[in-house]
């Protein structure tokens, strides 16, 4: 099955200054690749997604590249600012005959310091 | 509309006693699925269903049961709850085919002692 490595397990930036995290994944057959925030005591909400069929998708300061053949995706986060602080994750579909299982990294904890 | 609802928000449960966590979702999705997070472990898969009267089994299954009666509910039960099982649990929840998104509910605080 689909398997998800992700680094750094912690990171810690100067406000304003960018974030990136590396998410690796095992299965060439998975087409989905989702990035979650989650706060402190809340649930994780999607910020982000890319498919396969795109190699970079961007929503404001928030960005997302996608390395098909070297199999791994990547979090551009520019101009930290304090609010960025929580666990991201990342993830993968895993194609099965109904839908699609989410495979999830083990997350980063980004601190931005003010 | 209410998105993912779970109840209980915390549960203490004592080693061998059985319960049942809720989840429920008003989005009409097809796709349900109960995750647990532990520290340092991400979010592991433990079942999900794509529809009424079908689930299947996720990353770890053992000690869980889950059925899928009605589109809304997908309910997750501990047979015999044991220590390991000490986690927060996720239900989320999303459409099958026309967006992979998953919507999480607001989580299941559970301790076993």
């Amino acid at each position: 099955g689909e398997n998800v490595e992700q680094h750094p397990s912690t990171l810690s930036v100067q406000e304003g200054d960018s974030a990136v995290i590396k998410c690796t994944y095992s299965d060439s057959a998975s087409n989905y690749f989702p990035w979650y925030k989650q706060e402190l005591g809340k649930r994780p909400q999607l910020i982000i997604d890319i498919r396969s069929n795109v190699g970079e998708k961007k929503d404001q300061r928030i960005a997302v590249t996608l390395n098909k053949t070297a199999k791994h995706f990547s979090l551009h986060i520019t101009e930290t600012q304090p609010e960025d602080s929580a666990v991201y994750f990342c993830a993968a579909s895993e194609k099965e005959e109904y839908g699609n299982k989410l495979v999830f990294g083990a997350g980063t904890i980004l601190r931005v310091k003010s | 509309n209410a998105g993912v609802t779970q109840t209980p928000k915390f549960q203490v449960l004592k080693t061998g006693q059985s319960m049942t966590l809720q989840c429920a979702q008003d989005m009409n999705h097809e796709y349900m699925s109960w995750y647990r997070q532990d520290p340092g472990m991400g979010l592991r898969l433990i079942h999900y269903s794509v529809g009424a009267g079908i689930t299947d089994q996720g990353e770890v299954p053992n000690g869980y049961n889950v059925s899928r009666s009605t589109t809304e509910d997908f309910p997750l039960r501990l047979l015999s709850a044991a220590p390991s099982q000490t986690s927060v649990y996720f239900c989320a929840s999303s459409y099958l085919a026309s967006s992979y998104e998953q919507y999480f509910g607001p989580g299941t605080r559970l301790t076993v002692t």
